[in-house]
Parts: structure tokens; C-alpha cells; sequence
């Protein structure tokens, strides 16, 4: 079964401290791995989209690394803002990309 | 980029009502169109696809005579709750693809629907 698993749940960190968010997964066949940030209230934004030849992609102060032998994912996000304060999605896609499979999320909350 | 707006963003109504929402994409076609749901503290969950032209494809669980889907233009795809209840409360995403498998989709911001 296709399965996402995203770590922590939730976190809470001060403004311009750095923090790391993982996914780990067991999506096949694989095709890409995309982090979204959703605001409340809001669709999803994409972030990164990577597939399985690139281990690394960054955004501004958002990096995400991925390995796939060992299915898993990380994006850091660098110098946190408040705006950073969302939910972050990990997604694995399948099937030629077309077949995406959530994951539910890891809630942030940037604190003054 | 491309740019997919939803309509309305929030809508609050009485039980037994049935509430249309409507998504459209702004400056490209979309033959295809994803209908998703999502619980607080939950995953996006796709409840269908909507295909321009053609019937909608339904996930397994999903009631297709409660959640209609029409796909009438490129640029527009329409879910109707039909006789809503206080259990339809959720929030409702649509999206449409990237231009190719290794491109993101492009999310509406959602509707809240809360019944009554």
C-alpha cells in the first residue's frame, strides 16, 4: 500500500531559528516527491518537486533533500519567518506523476 | 503561472441546501480537474476527477449522486453537494495539473463549507 508519513506532526520554533521537517515513504513505482506549503485556509502551494536522479532542490530559504534508496525526504527551512507558519505537505507521485499520494502534513508554527 | 480560482471561499448554509462551487483555471485550459476534501489536521483526499467532456471519475467511497461533478468548458469544473448535511462539512480543494508529470498542480484556495 502507497503510504506517506510525515514527521513531526507539529512544531514550534522562534523566529530565525532553523528546523527540519521529514517524510519517509513507500510509494512505487516512483515518480517525483513535491513539498507544498499550505497556509490556513488555503490550497497548496507548491515548494519543490523532485525527481528520483535529484537529491537536493531549494527554494530561497526552503531546501529539501531526498533519498531515494532509502525513501525519504527532508526539507529545511532556514532563518524561519512567521510567514513560514503552515502546514507542510510531503506528496509522492506515481504512476507517471499522475497518481499522487498525500501525506498529512506537519503543522509549524513560528513564535516572536 | 498559472493561477486556479475557486469560488466561493466560504459558504455557511442551513442542512438539506445544496451548494455549488465552482473552479475555474485562469490562464491555461484544463481538460482535467481533481476534486479533493480535507478534515482538519488531515490529508487532502481526492474524491474525483473531472474530465471536460465526459463523466467525472469517483474514488471508491465517494457518493457520486451526493457530490456532482461537471466539467462544461476547459476552463471550468463545478461540484455540487447535493442536500447537504452537517457531516459535508469540510473544506474543499480543486486542482488542475502541471503541464507535465514532473510539474506541480496548481491548487485553488479552497472552499469552506460548513452545513448547519
Amino acid at each position: 500500500k502507497n503510504q506517506v508519513e510525515q514527521s513531526p506532526q507539529s512544531l514550534i520554533i522562534l523566529e530565525g531559528k532553523n528546523c527540519t521537517l521529514q517524510c519517509n515513504y513507500t510509494v512505487s513505482p516512483f515518480s517525483n516527491l513535491r513539498w507544498y506549503k499550505q497556509d490556513t485556509g488555503r490550497g497548496p502551494v507548491s515548494l519543490t518537486i523532485m525527481t528520483f536522479s535529484e537529491n537536493t532542490k531549494s527554494n530561497g530559504r526552503y531546501t529539501a533533500t531526498l533519498d531515494a534508496d532509502t525513501k525519504q525526504s527532508s526539507l529545511h527551512i532556514t532563518a524561519s519567518q512567521l510567514s513560514d507558519s503552515a502546514s507542510y505537505i510531503c506528496v509522492v507521485t506515481s504512476n507517471s506523476g499522475y497518481a499522487l499520494n498525500f501525506g498529512k502534513g506537519t503543522s509549524l508554527l513560528v513564535t516572536p | 503561472g498559472a493561477v486556479v480560482s475557486q469560488h466561493p471561499s466560504w459558504v455557511i448554509c442551513k442542512s438539506g441546501t445544496s451548494v455549488k462551487i465552482e473552479c475555474r483555471s485562469l490562464d491555461f485550459q484544463a481538460t482535467t480537474m481533481f476534486w479533493y476534501r480535507q478534515f482538519p489536521k488531515q490529508s487532502l483526499m481526492l474524491m474525483a476527477t473531472s474530465n471536460e467532456g465526459s463523466k467525472a471519475t469517483y474514488e471508491q467511497g465517494v457518493e457520486k449522486d451526493k457530490f456532482l461533478i461537471n466539467h462544461a468548458s476547459l476552463t471550468l469544473s463545478t461540484l455540487t453537494v447535493t442536500s447537504a448535511h452537517p457531516e459535508d462539512s469540510s473544506f474543499y480543494i480543486c486542482s488542475a495539473p502541471g503541464t507535465g508529470p514532473n510539474q506541480p498542480q496548481h491548487f485553488g484556495d479552497g472552499t469552506r463549507l460548513s452545513i448547519l
